[in-house]
């Protein structure tokens, strides 16, 4: 049992340049998110979804798009990378409303 | 969506002592969770309180949630070196009245707390 995977672990980005972060979880979970983690501010919510096909927006969601096709995955996707999204993302899943949350190890992006 | 603010940020303390981490909004939650993170990983759930005046202890730790739901507390007894990390609070929040039942998680800033040997 893999639990939450997040792909890949590091990246570096131009400026402008787009690219997806990967998600997947095998514990049949409804519920996902994204967060990222800046210093001194937390955890904050970029989307999350309650099921296939279902997503909204959370604090942060500007410059990331989501998608929810299938239980088991749910990308982030980075349209025009800005210095600004440089971060940690951490993706999430839960079987149940309110339930705890297991996170995958996170992603450390650096947009240069 | 509903703000919680953790304090103190930051605590330091000898191996031995006891401490005590608040979780406060002036809002109220359907539950409240508590996440420790260690560097380089995501956060790990400890606990998750429900009822007003709920209170759960895992070994040394003990957590409670207000009676009005609106605050919690996380209380370490005779602190060990291997305590030392991030703790994290989060709110569960509904949303999309059209789901029942479904929320979203709202993390607060998090206490870094260190326990010197």
């Amino acid at each position: 049992n893999a639990g939450v995977t997040q792909t890949p672990k590091f990246q570096v980005l131009k400026t402008g340049q787009s690219m997806t972060l990967q998600c997947a979880q095998d514990m049949n979970h409804e519920y996902m998110s994204w967060y990222r983690q800046d210093p001194g501010m937390g955890l904050r919510l970029i989307h999350y979804s309650v099921g296939a096909g279902i997503t909204d927006q959370g604090e942060v969601p500007n410059g990331y798009n989501v998608s929810r096709s299938t239980t088991e995955d749910f990308p982030l996707r980075l349209l025009s990378a800005a210095p600004s999204q440089t971060s940690v993302y951490f993706c999430a899943s839960s079987y149940s409303q309110g339930g705890g949350y297991t996170f995958g190890s996170g992603t450390r992006l650096t947009v240069v | 969506t509903q703000l919680l603010e953790q304090s103190p940020q930051f605590l330091s303390i000898q191996e031995g002592e006891n401490l005590t981490v608040y979780c406060n909004s002036s809002s109220v939650f359907s539950s409240l969770q508590w996440y420790r993170q260690e560097p380089g990983e995501g956060p790990v759930l400890l606990v998750t309180v429900v009822t007003g005046g709920e209170v759960k202890k895992l070994k040394r730790l003990t957590f409670q949630f207000g009676d009005a739901r609106k605050d919690s507390s996380l209380h370490i007894t005779a602190a060990q070196p291997g305590d030392t990390g991030l703790y994290l609070c989060a709110g569960a929040e509904g949303v999309l009245p059209s789901i029942q039942g479904a929320q979203k998680l709202v993390f607060g800033q998090g206490t870094r707390l260190t326990i010197n040997p």
